[in-house]
């Protein structure tokens, strides 16, 4: 166990919709990052936050949108829904999100969207 | 631009056996990080080992051993001894030595199958 919780699991929803993953890093932890993964594209870095600043943004869509609580826990948004958004979505989180820190990932977000 | 390149989509390895994954990267940043995940078919990101740019010696954690050939910008892992539970999907990855940023950019990953 990571110690950072992605919820939900699974998420079944359909093209237009807008749908909201949820995140709580580790304890201790200030930042944290989004990553997609995809059969075509891999693992794709979406966003970093750190102590609910944006730090670096990566191939994250316009209406794909993030934030950082004050808790710290973090949201990732993704609306108008297309079905290549089908993906598992990764939070992960690391202390200070600085160079060379190891990240620590939660279990996922399987999105389906039909 | 940073680059991660797994150039072997699946391996096979004997139980008890050595394997060698690849990985070479592309980087102008003098300071960098170079880390390996592994991802079990139950979908989860697990660390496994971690070398920095500037470390002289190879980085070793259990049965996993980096082998770091910096002119080469290379970092292959080496895994002694499989098991059947290493049978996984294993990504590499480079942290950028610049932007203040933790972000890792990650290879195409490589299927490892232990055979019994």
């Amino acid at each position: 166990d990571s110690g950072v919780t992605q919820t939900p699991k699974h998420l079944i929803t359909a093209t237009g919709q807008r749908v909201t993953l949820r995140c709580s890093p580790r304890s201790g932890d200030l930042s944290v990052y989004w990553y997609q993964q995809s059969l075509d594209q891999g693992l794709q870095f979406l966003i970093q936050y750190y102590n609910g600043e944006e730090r670096a943004k990566g191939n994250i869509l316009e209406r794909f949108s993030a934030q950082q609580f004050p808790d710290l826990h973090s949201e990732l948004n993704l609306s108008s829904l297309e079905l290549g958004d089908s993906a598992l979505y990764f939070c992960a989180s690391s202390v200070a999100g600085a160079t060379n820190e190891k990240l620590f990932f939660g279990s996922g977000t399987q999105l389906s969207v039909l | 631009a940073q680059k991660i390149t797994q150039t072997q989509p699946g391996m096979f390895v004997q139980e008890k056996e050595a394997v060698t994954l690849d990985c070479t990267y592309d980087t102008s940043d003098p300071s960098y990080g170079l880390f390996w995940y592994k991802q079990p078919s139950s979908g989860e990101m697990i660390f496994l080992i971690y070398q920095g740019s500037y470390d002289q010696q190879n980085a070793t954690e259990g049965r996993y051993s980096l082998n770091f050939q910096k002119a080469r910008k290379s970092a292959n892992l080496v895994i002694s001894a499989s098991q059947l539970g290493d049978s996984a999907m294993y990504f590499c990855a480079m942290s950028p030595g610049s932007g203040n940023t933790g972000k890792l950019i990650f290879g195409q990953g490589t299927t490892l199958q232990v055979k019994p």
